[in-house]
């Protein structure tokens, strides 16, 4: 099936650093959506992009949808403890479709 | 709030056992869907449904029935548990055009 690239796969930081992590995909997508997923528990939707070149924050949390329309970014600033976990980023080819996923970046943040 | 909740967090099961996950949603949602989740393999659609008494295989339906007899509420059927299928189990929402939501997950061991 269609594949996403995420990177990087893993990521250790230490606490106030800056993060950027990206994907990207041979098709184009109608909708790039950015999750996080704490230990033992589901994904939670941190950001949605819905038109190309639209750049949303979320708090700290910043993502792109790519001019493209087969790349997106995801930049956290001024890390913190918590915001360890896996991030992944999923593409939609038409609205109300099914969801394409992106392998994951682990993120750690030492104190 | 989107909530997505699903019946069980853990769940330990014998090979060769029906097992039911259950999944309900208080949006409204038209769109449910039952990915699982391992290891190096990130998350794979098993089935998902776009209405009441609605079903479309995902990636990976093999092993695996569903039912969704009321809008509310997807369930996930393995009809003779094999240990090839202890995983992370993930519910979904989504409403037509919009992101999905995610429930808590179902931690199943098959022994």
């Amino acid at each position: 099936g269609q594949q996403l690239n995420q990177s990087p796969q893993s990521m250790f930081i230490q606490e106030g650093e800056d993060v950027s992590m990206n994907c990207t995909s041979s098709s184009i997508f109608n909708t790039w959506l950015w999750y996080k997923q704490d230990p033992g528990e589901g994904p939670v939707l941190l950001i949605a992009l819905y038109k190309a070149g639209e750049l949303t924050s979320n708090g700290r949390l910043t993502a792109q949808f790519g001019i493209t329309r087969k790349d997106s970014f995801l930049n956290i600033s001024a890390s913190i403890p918590s915001d360890v976990g896996i991030y992944f980023c999923a593409g939609q080819f038409t609205s109300g479709s099914r969801l394409t996923f992106g392998e994951g970046t682990q993120l750690t943040v030492n104190p | 709030d989107v909530k997505v909740t699903q019946s069980s967090r853990y769940l330990v099961k014998r090979t060769g056992e029906k097992v039911f996950l259950e999944c309900v949603q208080d949006m409204d949602h038209e769109n449910m869907f039952w990915y699982r989740q391992d290891p190096g393999l990130g998350l794979r659609l098993i089935y998902f449904s776009y209405d009441v008494k609605m079903k479309e295989k995902g990636d990976i339906p093999e092993g695996y029935s569903v039912s969704r007899e009321k809008k509310e509420r997807f369930s996930l059927i393995l009809e003779s548990a094999s240990t090839n299928q202890t995983s992370m189990y993930l519910c979904a929402s989504s409403s037509g055009r919009r992101e999905q939501y995610f429930g808590p997950g179902t931690r199943l061991t098959v022994t």
